[in-house]
């Protein structure tokens, strides 16, 4: 069936350094890819997302990209600090459904002072 | 305008009872989603709903069901409840799913003892 996998499972960076999630989908069809971060003890929140028809997306520090060839898609957070520890989940839809996702195993981001 | 809403928040249930969950979207989103989340674990699909239809179902046993409303509230039941089902089960809403945001609740933590 289909799957994300999502690389690496923990991730730890010195605050103001960078950090980089990348997860690969199975699903050429897959159109749309969705970022999550969830803090302890809350539900996900989405704090960017992308479209098939985009490369690249930026919203402050947070940028996602997207490599349709390669069917991969990655989490750039820039000027890292201590809020962003938290774990992130990607998600793909599956095809153009557009009511299903597939997500990634999260990653857990901390951020070392 | 409101959150994802969902009741109650903690509970805690003996092994072989039957628990439901309820969950309120965002005013005027017609689908309602359900995840099981246990500790250190990623994102399971339970099911979807759609104006009161399951559009889609993930690989739970048949204890786990769901239902939607005519307002779109939605309740998920579990029966015969066992030590595994001990998780943070999340609702999710959005428009039309998929593609749209998809915005979760806090979630609702059961312990099964």
């Amino acid at each position: 069936g289909e799957n994300v996998e999502q690389h690496p499972s923990t991730l730890s960076v010195q605050e103001g350094d960078s950090a980089v999630i990348k997860c690969t989908y199975s699903d050429s069809a897959s159109n749309y890819f969705p970022w999550y971060k969830q803090e302890l003890g809350k539900g996900p929140q989405l704090i960017i997302d992308i479209r098939s028809n985009v490369g690249e997306k930026k919203d402050q520090r947070i940028a996602v990209t997207l490599n349709k060839t390669a069917k991969h898609f990655s989490l750039h957070i820039t000027e890292t600090q201590p809020e962003d520890s938290a774990v992130y989940f990607c998600a793909a839809s599956i095809g153009d459904s557009n009511y299903q996702l597939i997500w990634g195993a999260g990653t857990k981001l901390i951020i070392k002072p | 305008k409101a959150g994802v809403t969902q009741t109650p928040r903690y509970l805690i249930k003996t092994r072989g009872q039957q628990v439901t969950l309820s969950c309120s979207p965002i005013s005027g989103h017609r689908s309602v989603s359900w995840y099981q989340q246990t500790p250190g674990q990623g994102l399971q699909f339970l099911f979807e709903y759609f104006s009161e239809t399951q559009r889609n179902k993930g690989n739970f046993p048949g204890r786990f069901s769901g239902r939607q409303f005519s307002n779109s509230r939605s309740e998920m039941n579990v029966s015969t409840l066992e030590l595994g089902d001990s998780a943070l089960y999340l609702c999710a809403s959005s428009s039309s799913g998929g593609g749209n945001t998809i915005y979760f609740g806090e979630g609702s933590w059961l312990t099964v003892v």
